[in-house]
C-alpha cells in the first residue's frame, strides 16, 4: 500500500515556464513533507521542506504549497532550468523516535531549451 | 565538509555469495539509515542507526541481511546469501537531528545473477 503517490511520471516543460510537481498521501500521521532531486547514478539531493503547521516554503526558484485537508503538496520551480530536468521524489515522515522517510516513486522532469 | 561516502558503487555478484556495503556518513551525524531503490519503485526503508544502536530496523527484508554500526561512525549492511531479488541500488543517508533532512550518499548499484 503506497502512502505517498506521485501519480505521473513524467513532465516535460519548456524552458522559462513553471514546473509543478505533484503528490498525494494517505497517512494522516505524516507532519514533515521534504522534496528530493536526482540525477542519474547520484544519489537524492535534498530540496526544500515543509512542515505541516505551514502551507508554503519558498527558497529562491522552489515553492512548495501543502494542502492537509486534500493531503496534497505540490512543488514548483519558477522559472525552470535546464539543469532542473532530474528525478523529482516527494518524501514524507511521521512524528516519532525514528523519523524515516517514505518516498514517492518519483516524477521524471524534462526542462526543454 | 564531505558528504555521505558508499563503496563500491557498484558490484556485481552471483547468487549465493555475500556482498558487504559500506556507508560513511557525513561527520557528528548520529543518525544513519539504509534505504533501497529497487528498478522502478519507490525508495524503501530498511533501518536506522542512532550512534552504534539500531533505533528501528522494520524494513529489513530478512534475516539474510545484517546491518552493523561499530562505534557509531561507518556502517555496514552485509547480505548472506545474496538473492536475485536483492538486486537494487542500495542509499545510506545520515542526518543531525531526527526531523530534518537527511543527506543522502551516491548509493551501492547492486546486481545478483
Amino acid at each position: 500500500d503506497q502512502q505517498v503517490k506521485q501519480n505521473s511520471p513524467s513532465l516535460s516543460v519548456q524552458e522559462g515556464r513553471i514546473s509543478i510537481l505533484n503528490c498525494d498521501y494517505t497517512n494522516s500521521m505524516f507532519d514533515y513533507f521534504l522534496w528530493y532531486k536526482k540525477y542519474p547514478a547520484e544519489g537524492p539531493t535534498f530540496l526544500i521542506s515543509i512542515s505541516s503547521i505551514k502551507d508554503k516554503n519558498e527558497d529562491g526558484r522552489f515553492t512548495v504549497f501543502l494542502n492537509k485537508s486534500a493531503k496534497h503538496l505540490s512543488l514548483h520551480i519558477v522559472p525552470s532550468q535546464p539543469g532542473d530536468s532530474a528525478v523529482y521524489f516527494c518524501a514524507a515522515s511521521a512524528p516519532g523516535a525514528n523519523s524515516k522517510l517514505t518516498f514517492g516513486k518519483g516524477i521524471t522532469l524534462s526542462v526543454r531549451p | 565538509e564531505a558528504g555521505v561516502t558508499q563503496f563500491p558503487s557498484h558490484s556485481v555478484i552471483e547468487k549465493g555469495q555475500t556482498v558487504t556495503l559500506r556507508c560513511d556518513p557525513i561527520s557528528g551525524h548520529d543518525n544513519l539509515y539504509w534505504y533501497r531503490r529497487v528498478m522502478g519503485k519507490e525508495i524503501k526503508f530498511l533501518l536506522h542507526f542512532v550512534k552504534e544502536s539500531k533505533q528501528d530496523e522494520s524494513g529489513m527484508p530478512n534475516n539474510r541481511f545484517l546491518a552493523e554500526r561499530t562505534g557509531g561512525t561507518y556502517s555496514t549492511l552485509k547480505v548472506q546469501p545474496a538473492e536475485l531479488e536483492d538486486s537494487g541500488v542500495y542509499f545510506c543517508a545520515s542526518s543531525q537531528d531526527l526531523g530534518g533532512a537527511k543527506y543522502f550518499g551516491p548509493g551501492t548499484r547492486l546486481t545478483v545473477l
